[in-house]
């Protein structure tokens, strides 16, 4: 059974740095890993979504990197401001039961940004 | 496009009474998928519906919980009777077809409260 895990559970960082966030997976038979912004009592909006077999995507100020065989994502914020601050949730899509896709979520890292 | 709707927002009951949430995916999208996310488990998928037929029930809790899609335009999840460990905040996400190449939209949630 696949299991997504995010380090840190959350992370408080002053304006203006660049900030990693880790999600690691144990099972490498992925079709692809995307990476979820929730902001406190919302939905889920998808920020960015690498196929199995690219490396990276980038979106303006974020970075998202994959390392299948090691079952390792990375996504990196640029200058970071407090509008960033949400919670964070990795997920990966891998076939379930009866051929369909199912996406395995984190837990999700909590980042705060303060002014 | 007004995204994926959930109704209600939030819903207070008690122990014993039925609870219906429901949904209405993006106009087009094929795929309708139920999730659970509560802070000891994070966000769990319940339920899959594909061109609205049931495909993976597996994360169902258990009998109380059911789940229908009677057109590609709406769907409910009911839970009878409801107990206090239900209390979680219930999405509903939707996709196009194209199975796994293509991202979930998720809707806002229904905050659920079982007294």
């Amino acid at each position: 059974k696949q299991e997504v895990t995010q380090i840190p559970a959350a992370l408080s960082v002053p304006e203006g740095e660049n900030l990693v966030l880790n999600c690691s997976f144990t099972d490498s038979a992925i079709y692809n890993l995307q990476w979820f912004r929730q902001d406190h009592g919302k939905g889920l909006t998808s920020l960015l979504l690498i196929q199995s077999s690219q490396r990276e995507q980038t979106s303006g100020r974020l970075n998202a990197s994959l390392d299948k065989s090691s079952g390792r994502s990375t996504l990196y914020i640029a200058a970071s401001q407090p509008g960033d601050s949400a919670t964070y949730l990795c997920a990966v899509k891998g076939l379930a039961g009866a051929g369909s896709y199912q996406l395995t979520f984190g837990k999700g890292t909590k980042l705060s940004v303060i002014p | 496009d007004a995204g994926v709707i959930q109704s209600p927002r939030h819903e207070v009951t008690e122990m014993g009474q039925e609870v219906t949430l429901r949904c209405k995916p993006i106009s087009g999208h094929n795929s309708l998928f139920w999730y659970r996310q509560t802070m000891m488990r994070g966000l769990e998928l319940l339920i899959y519906f594909n061109n609205n037929v049931p495909i993976d029930d597996s994360g169902m809790p258990e009998d109380r919980f059911s789940a229908k899609m009677p057109n590609a335009s709406f769907s409910t999840l009911k839970i009878q009777p409801s107990e206090p460990r239900d209390s979680a905040v219930y999405f509903c996400a939707s996709s196009r077809p194209g199975g796994r190449q293509e991202t979930q939209y998720f809707g806002p949630g229904t905050r659920l409260l079982v007294l």
